[in-house]
């Protein structure tokens, strides 16, 4: 049973546009949520997270989106750029520092 | 500041043989978790440990796999006897108990033939 969702495998998105990756989840208990970015042959990065008591964060280009009805998260890229080309992934905790769940990932291609 | 270390980066090796992975994790950090990653499944945390006690072992697949961590600057995954099923590549992560930011080592990549 997948707790944390990730239902598009795969995105591309022209250079400068904004790029939208979605992650679902069903555990009402988690409270923490966080976005990884990983290149090949390397370890998954922390980019950006949030708490549940908040429904948006802001880090430059990156703004993750909260709606905790919807058990719904969202990164938004703006402007994408051939960099941001990677493997996202979803995470999410309960309740403090309890292992991250994570969702299969969403691969990036930023076209120039 | 060094990340998380794991080595070997490459592993190849014949069914039957043991496997030690090993993983530094950053100086500091109190909690370390193993992750294995393979396509079917994505990031399955396989066992993590707080404060070098192991605190959930559930993802751990079998018997054949074990992890210990003698000190908080030190830990291995070790599989005996290795299987063709278990080529995948494996994490090393560690964090603060606070924030909850897990950092990652750059992996072990597991080929067992």
């Amino acid at each position: 049973d997948q707790q944390v969702k990730q239902n598009s495998p795969s995105l591309s998105v022209q250079e400068g546009r904004i790029s939208i990756l979605n992650c679902d989840y069903t555990n009402s208990m988690f409270d923490y949520f966080l976005w990884y970015k990983k290149y090949p042959a390397e370890g998954p990065t922390f980019l950006i997270s949030i708490s549940s008591i908040k429904d948006k964060n802001e880090d430059g280009r990156f703004t993750v989106f909260l709606n905790k009805s919807a058990k719904h998260l969202s990164l938004h890229i703006v402007p994408s750029q051939p960099g941001d080309s990677a493997v996202y992934f979803c995470a999410a905790s309960a309740r403090g520092n309890t292992p991250l769940v994570f969702g299969k990932g969403t691969r990036l291609s930023v076209i120039a | 500041d060094a990340g998380v270390i794991q080595s070997p980066r490459h592993e190849v090796t014949e069914m039957g043989q043991e496997v030690t992975l090993r993983c530094k994790p950053i100086s500091g950090h109190n909690s370390l978790f193993w992750y294995r990653q393979t396509m079917m499944r994505g990031l399955e945390l396989l066992i993590y440990f707080n404060n070098n006690v192991p605190i959930d072992d559930s993802g751990m697949p079998e018997d054949r796999f074990s992890a210990k961590m003698p000190n908080a600057s030190f830990s291995t995954l070790k599989i005996q006897p290795s299987e063709p099923r278990d080529s995948a590549v494996y994490f090393c992560a560690s964090s603060f108990v606070q924030p909850y930011e897990q950092y990652f080592g750059p992996g072990t990549r597991l080929t067992v033939t």
